[in-house]
């Protein structure tokens, strides 16, 4: 089973700035990896999948990259709306298919 | 506009059964793989179970594989996950989760959610 580890847990950042989130997988990915947003009693959202491509009406300020084992997710010029928990996701080898254990993204 | 609605929740004993639905309208149904995933109490997701687009083929996690089954009804665009056996550790709320791409790649990226639905296990 592949272990999805993300980092920091939490992230306490001011509206406006820009943010990297980490997420390593136990084992090589290529680039199957999908980064899901989830806000407080809502299901999540997709946001990136294939590791860097943006899922449909997703705002261009968030961009995700890497490949192999190490991933980040980018969210330049936070709004309010982007304060959430973020998960990653692997789906090189499955099943089963794996989650990381989110990080939180919240307001300083 | 692509809808998922699940329903079937409740609380119930462990060893107990329950049947989650859910209801998809707005794609063709038939041409996507459908997953269950669940999230217990203050935790974060799990992936349960994957059906194919004809229902030909499944996939659990190990934690439920032998005590869960999942199957799709086309004709009515519905997925089902029939859990039976319940552990207190199957608390969680479910969502259904459709794949985003209904090409041959069956790739589990999921783009649409449903609204959830809770399951309790305890006596």
């Amino acid at each position: 089973e592949i272990m999805m580890t993300q980092s920091p847990a939490t992230l306490s950042v001011s509206p406006g700035e820009t943010v990297t989130l980490s997420c390593r997988a136990s084992q090589n990915l290529s680039t199957k990896l999908a980064w899901y947003q989830q806000k407080a009693g809502q299901a999540p959202r997709l946001v990136i999948y294939g590791a860097s491509a943006r899922a449909t009406g997703v705002p261009a300020r968030f961009s995700g990259s890497g490949s192999g084992t190490e991933f980040t997710l980018t969210i330049s010029s936070l709004q309010s709306e982007d304060f959430a928990v973020y998960y990653c996701q692997q789906y090189n080898e499955w099943p089963p298919i794996t989650f990381g254990q989110g990080t939180r993204l919240e307001i300083k | 506009e692509v809808q998922l609605v699940e329903s079937g929740g409740g609380l119930v004993q462990p060893g107990g059964s329950l049947r989650l639905s859910c209801a998809a309208s707005g794609f063709t149904f038939s041409n996507y793989a459908m997953s269950w995933v669940r999230q217990a109490p203050g935790k974060g997701l799990e992936w349960v179970s994957t059906i194919s687009g004809t229902g030909g083929t499944t996939h659990f996690t190990r934690s439920v594989k032998g005590r869960f089954t999942i199957s799709r009804d086309n004709s009515k665009n519905t997925l089902s996950l029939q859990m039976n056996s319940l552990r207190a550790e199957d608390t969680a709320v479910y969502y259904c989760a459709k794949y985003r791409s209904d090409s041959g790649n069956y790739n589990p990226e999921f783009d649409s959610w449903g609204q959830g639905t809770r399951v309790t296990v305890s006596s």
